[in-house]
């Protein structure tokens, strides 16, 4: 079945540098995609999103690229804080259904 | 606003057992989602609601139930606990807004052990 998944489960980076995050998608009818960021012991928090009609979406220090033609997103997290060390998700869903599928989800560890 | 609030946070069963599993939002949100996240993993849809009285099955049904009578409440069902459904529950809910931000809120989640 459908299904979305991450490259890397565990990604390092030090303090101030920008980080990225990627998420693979296979099915090409999902047109809604969101980055959650879940801290140890809590629920996921959503960061952004960005629909398929879009390329490019900007948050405060994020920002989500969706390149439909490989169903390929990715989150940066640009000038990374301790704060935003937690694992996070991406999330697909599709127009008329009211599913969303998450992906296994990918370890982000800043390096003081 | 609380939010999501799930109850409890914690909870140990014994093979067979049943239990319900509470979940309330106040946020007058249409939809509401039952997850299960397994250790290392994301999280996989058991049950959905688009609004009171209507329920669809996720991707993982089996072994649980669910209810909706009013717009804040979704309880979960276990009735046969089995090892399998060890896991971390999470309740989520959301506007439903397809054209814009469709923002799921979720709650603090409950730690569920079958033994």
């Amino acid at each position: 079945g459908e299904s979305v998944g991450l490259h890397l489960p565990t990604l390092s980076v030090q303090e101030g540098d920008n980080s990225i995050i990627n998420c693979a998608y296979s099915n090409s009818a999902s047109d809604y995609f969101i980055w959650y960021k879940q801290e140890s012991g809590k629920g996921p928090q959503f960061i952004i999103d960005i629909r398929s009609n879009m390329d490019k979406r900007q948050g405060q220090r994020v920002t989500v690229l969706l390149n439909k033609t490989v169903k390929h997103l990715s989150l940066q997290i640009a000038a990374t804080q301790p704060g935003d060390s937690a694992v996070y998700f991406c999330a697909e869903m599709t127009s008329g259904t009211y599913k969303y599928i998450f992906g296994t989800g990918t370890r982000l560890k800043v390096l003081a | 606003n609380a939010g999501v609030t799930q109850t409890p946070k914690f909870r140990i069963l014994k093979i067979g057992q049943s239990m319900t599993l509470q979940c309330t939002q106040d946020m007058n949100h249409n939809y509401m989602y039952w997850y299960r996240q397994d250790p290392g993993m994301g999280l996989k849809l058991i049950y959905y609601s688009v609004g009171a009285g209507i329920t669809d099955k996720g991707e993982v049904p089996n072994g649980y139930n669910v209810s909706r009578s009013t717009t804040e409440d979704f309880p979960l069902r276990l009735e046969l606990a089995a090892p399998s459904q060890t896991s971390v529950y999470f309740c989520a809910s959301s506007n439903g807004d397809r054209d814009h931000t469709d923002t799921q809120y979720f709650g603090p989640g409950t730690r569920l052990t079958v033994l």
